[in-house]
């Protein structure tokens, strides 16, 4: 595609529930970043991948975030036993390689109830 | 470690006038600044970033920034503003050692007034 792709764009779940959040970067993008913002916040680093490792996941807040790149493309960000502090919009972003321009997708917000 | 300090939430100004939104930065590294700005439901944008080259950036739609290094600042200008600029735009600073983390501002808001 043109552009980075999250879908879905809305995902509404209840607490305790399971969620997974996928992204599609720009094709031939070697590096994904996921990033969380939180309501009238600037977006915070999660994890990134350079290829399909995770190269720093330092801002993942606990162990029930995890997030995959099985193929160096699609990545998945995976979400246990959620709770209400976990809404917000998290952002994807690829670039072609580290260091250059990353492109942001829309970002999917997740709201828990 | 890194931050970024926004120093207006907000910022109004009317369409025809200047715009400008301050940034300070704090960095142990010779930093990569960059500013983004959000539309609503729309993707973060790259406005304009230095990477130690030229201290005036030139960004796109008539934005510019200038690197001041004696003052942490980064602020961000337009000679004048148009209806099309209202949004939110974010200061980000990346340490030279690892770019792919990108710590943001908290944000300025910016209004245009007609």
């Amino acid at each position: 595609g043109a552009g980075v792709s999250q879908t879905p764009s809305n995902k509404v779940t209840e607490k305790g529930k399971y969620v997974e959040l996928r992204c599609d970067p720009i094709s031939g993008h070697t590096a994904l970043y996921w990033y969380r913002q939180s309501l009238g916040q600037g977006p915070e680093f999660l994890i990134y991948f350079q290829g399909t490792g995770a190269a720093d996941d330092s801002g993942l807040p606990n162990d029930r975030f995890f997030a995959v790149r099985p193929e160096g493309s699609v990545s998945t960000l995976k979400i246990q036993r959620t709770e209400r502090g976990d809404s917000a919009v998290y952002l994807c972003a690829s670039s072609l390689v580290p260091n250059t321009e990353a492109f942001f997708g829309q970002g999917t917000r997740l709201t828990v109830v | 470690a890194q931050s970024v300090t926004q120093l207006d939430s907000h910022v109004s100004v009317s369409e025809g006038t200047p715009v400008l939104l301050r940034c300070n930065y704090s960095s142990s590294y010779s930093p990569s600044l960059f500013w983004y700005v959000q539309h609503p439901n729309k993707g973060l944008q790259l406005l304009l970033k230095y990477t130690s080259a030229a201290t005036l950036v030139k960004g796109i739609n008539g934005f510019e920034a200038e690197f001041k290094k004696s003052e942490t600042s980064f602020h961000l200008t337009k000679p004048s503003a148009h209806m099309s600029d209202a949004a939110e735009y974010f200061c980000v600073v990346s340490d030279i050692q690892g770019a792919q983390k990108l710590v943001f501002g908290q944000g300025t808001r910016l209004t245009i007034n007609p």
